[in-house]
């Protein structure tokens, strides 16, 4: 298997544009979970799906956020606009329980630059 | 509500002595535990995981974890430490009474010395 697989790996933009980050979940796992890492806030939560329902969005900053999973094979992270403060490292990951809790498998991350 | 303490953001030791990284934890009910590791500009690998079986836990590349209820601990352990054990470290907690979401703790960032 190749594992979580995330695009684009580097993305640098400049302030107000739109990003779109996206992921492959393992196939047949049931859960997806986007998450930024930050040197100030360390790991935190975005957003997470349960075969393909958004379940729990309270981590995501603010409305220039949003997250789709339109079908068990992929999900996108989109950013508009952009702003400096959000770069960071974004995670998605997946598992294999029906419920969050069980052990997950994340991507190689995509490092965002927003200048 | 669930937390996890990381006792140390830091941690040098030098290759062939053991590693210790300590990890306190809070939760409401029976806890699922995990350790994650996380290279250079990689993503987190699961390196064990702890969910009410044994509670001594055997894990990838010589690492274990011991889960002391009565302490609310669950620190990770290495007999010997090897150079490409550097990376960060980051201990996971996890029960139903949170929704069964992760509480990731703040990571320790391992450094051994040749």
């Amino acid at each position: 298997d190749a594992g979580v697989i995330q695009s684009p790996r580097h993305e640098v933009t400049e302030m107000g544009q739109e990003v779109t980050l996206r992921c492959k979940p393992i196939s047949g796992h049931n859960s997806l979970f986007w998450y930024r890492q930050t040197m100030m806030r360390g790991l935190e939560l975005l957003i997470y799906f349960n075969n393909n329902v958004p379940i729990d969005d309270s981590g995501m900053p603010e409305d220039r956020f949003s997250a789709k999973m339109p079908n068990a094979s992929f999900s996108t992270l989109k950013i508009q606009p952009s702003e400096p403060r959000d770069s960071a490292v974004y995670f998605c990951a997946s598992s294999p329980t029906p419920t969050p809790g069980g052990e997950q498998f994340f991507g190689p991350g995509t490092r965002l630059t927003v200048l | 509500a669930q937390s996890v303490t990381q006792l140390d953001s830091h941690v040098s030791v030098s290759e062939g002595t053991p590693v210790l990284l300590r990890c306190n934890y809070s939760s409401s009910y029976s806890p699922s535990l995990f350790w994650y590791v996380q290279h250079p500009n990689k993503g987190l690998q699961l390196l064990l995981k702890y969910t009410s079986a044994a509670t001594l836990v055997k894990g990838i590349n010589g690492f274990e974890a011991e889960f002391k209820k009565s302490e609310t601990s669950f620190h990770l352990t290495k007999p010997s430490a090897h150079m490409s054990d550097a990376a960060e470290y980051f201990c996971v907690v996890s029960d139903r009474n949170a929704g069964n979401m992760l509480t990731f703790g703040g990571g320790t960032r391992l450094m051994v010395k040749p």
